[in-house]
């Protein structure tokens, strides 16, 4: 079945720095999401991209969709304290359909 | 509150009990997400309601695992004899129908020793 993969799968950073996580399939997904999950929480979306190349900001949070569809790219700059979580890219796992599929996740860590 | 709301937020349980967790989706939601998260793990689908339509049942991982949404309302998912590998947890999610936005509950953490 479709599986997401993202990387890195944890990243350590200063109070400041930029952050760069991606994911990728080895299918084409025609809609990408981005959430984030605090402990505790159910993961909130973020970002929803829906077109090849497409480029979206949300605040300091900026997503891609990747041309060739088997990909997508979050970025965070200037992190802060509160961006500490988990990161997971999803998309659905049919075409057209709401079921979604999810990676593995990106677990951020902020040294202030 | 407005969100999803889901109980218990922590279940222990001893192998072979059967269990249940319940899902408040927000109101006006037709459509309802069932989802597993194991330790340091990514969501696993397991079960989706759509307004009166035949559940999609397609990620459940045993017939243990089942679930019932009372018309546009509250779910129960139930996992009968529970074993250590059900530990996880369980995230409902809802949404209006017809888009992507998913809103997720806190979750249940299940414990099964």
């Amino acid at each position: 079945g479709q599986q997401l993969n993202q990387s890195p799968q944890s990243m350590f950073i200063q109070e400041g720095e930029d952050v760069s996580m991606n994911c990728t399939s080895s299918s084409i997904f025609n809609t990408w999401l981005w959430y984030k999950q605090d402990p505790g929480e159910g993961p909130v979306l973020l970002i929803a991209l829906y077109k090849a190349g497409e480029l979206t900001s949300n605040g300091r949070l900026t997503a891609q969709f990747g041309i060739t569809r088997k990909d997508s790219f979050l970025n965070i700059s200037a992190s802060i304290p509160s961006d500490v979580g988990i990161y997971f890219c999803a998309g659905p796992r049919i075409q057209g359909a709401q079921k979604l599929v999810f990676g593995q996740g990106t677990r951020l860590t902020i040294n202030p | 509150g407005a969100g999803v709301s889901q109980s218990p937020s922590n279940k222990v349980t001893e192998k072979g009990k059967d269990v249940e967790l319940r899902c408040d989706p927000i109101s006006g939601h037709t459509a309802l997400y069932w989802y597993r998260q194991r330790l340091g793990q990514g969501l696993e689908f397991l079960i989706y309601f759509q307004g009166n339509s035949a559940p999609d049942k397609s990620g459940l991982p045993s017939d243990r695992f089942s679930a019932e949404r009372t018309g546009e309302s509250v779910s129960t998912l139930t996992i009968q004899r529970t074993q250590q590998e059900d530990s996880a947890v369980y995230l409902c999610a809802s949404s209006t129908g017809g888009t992507d936005t998913q809103y997720f509950g806190p979750g249940t953490r299940l414990t099964v020793l």
